[in-house]
């Protein structure tokens, strides 16, 4: 199987920093690499993602970088604001068994 | 994106019940997917729900105590069986595209024991 690891597990920033959250992941024939965002009582939700032959990704204010070699992933979330405040999980496709495997998720706590 | 509806969205049982959970999309998808979502904790995948033939389970998830249903490509249940206080958790359907990216969740079902 694959073995997602999730760092840090809750961060705190001030309106208006980056935070960065970081994935590693063990299977190199993992190929797409999503982020979701779920706030308190709801769904997780889709909030960018990345597949295997692309490097960087960005939409917004939120970014995807993606080094296979060293099997990790990031999230960067700039200019960061209180309706950021939430829990972030990454995941990783493992293709060849069509499932998802989660990371443990970060709880983003952004101060006003 | 596909729209994921679940029923109940919650419920409160007893213990030694079965509860049935059920997911529908408006769409066709290939990929259905049953996760557990404990308070504070990840997703954990239980089963893959596959159209036409039994379900794949994840180890530690046997079709005895959660027997899945998928019987066309919009449409799934889950089957909690013979609840016990550990079973209370949050249970998300999802669905994928083909190649399973893209996965979107349900709303979700909140299930107490007691």
């Amino acid at each position: 199987g694959e073995n997602v690891e999730q760092h840090p597990s809750t961060l705190s920033v001030q309106e208006g920093d980056s935070a960065v959250i970081k994935c590693t992941y063990s299977d190199s024939a993992s190929n797409y690499f999503p982020w979701y965002k779920q706030e308190l009582g709801k769904r997780p939700q889709l909030i960018i993602d990345i597949r295997s032959n692309v490097g960087e990704k960005k939409d917004q204010r939120i970014a995807v970088t993606l080094n296979k070699t060293a099997k990790h992933f990031s999230l960067h979330i700039t200019e960061t604001q209180p309706e950021d405040s939430a829990v972030y999980f990454c995941a990783v496709l493992l293709y060849n068994f069509n499932k998802f495997y989660f990371g443990s998720g970060t709880k983003l706590n952004v101060k006003p | 994106s596909a729209v994921i509806s679940q029923k109940p969205s919650r419920d409160i049982c007893q213990r030694g019940t079965s509860l049935t959970i059920q997911c529908q999309v408006d769409s066709q998808v290939t990929m259905m997917f049953w996760y557990r979502q404990q308070p504070g904790q990840s997703l954990t995948l239980i089963a893959t729900a596959n159209q036409g033939s039994e379900a794949t389970y994840e180890s530690g998830f046997v079709i005895d105590k959660f027997p899945i249903s998928r019987p066309n490509l919009t449409f799934s249940t889950l089957t909690v069986s013979n609840m016990s206080p550990e079973d209370s958790s949050i249970y998300l359907c999802s669905t994928g595209d083909r190649g399973g990216h893209e996965q979107y969740f349900g709303p979700g079902t909140r299930l107490t024991v007691t």
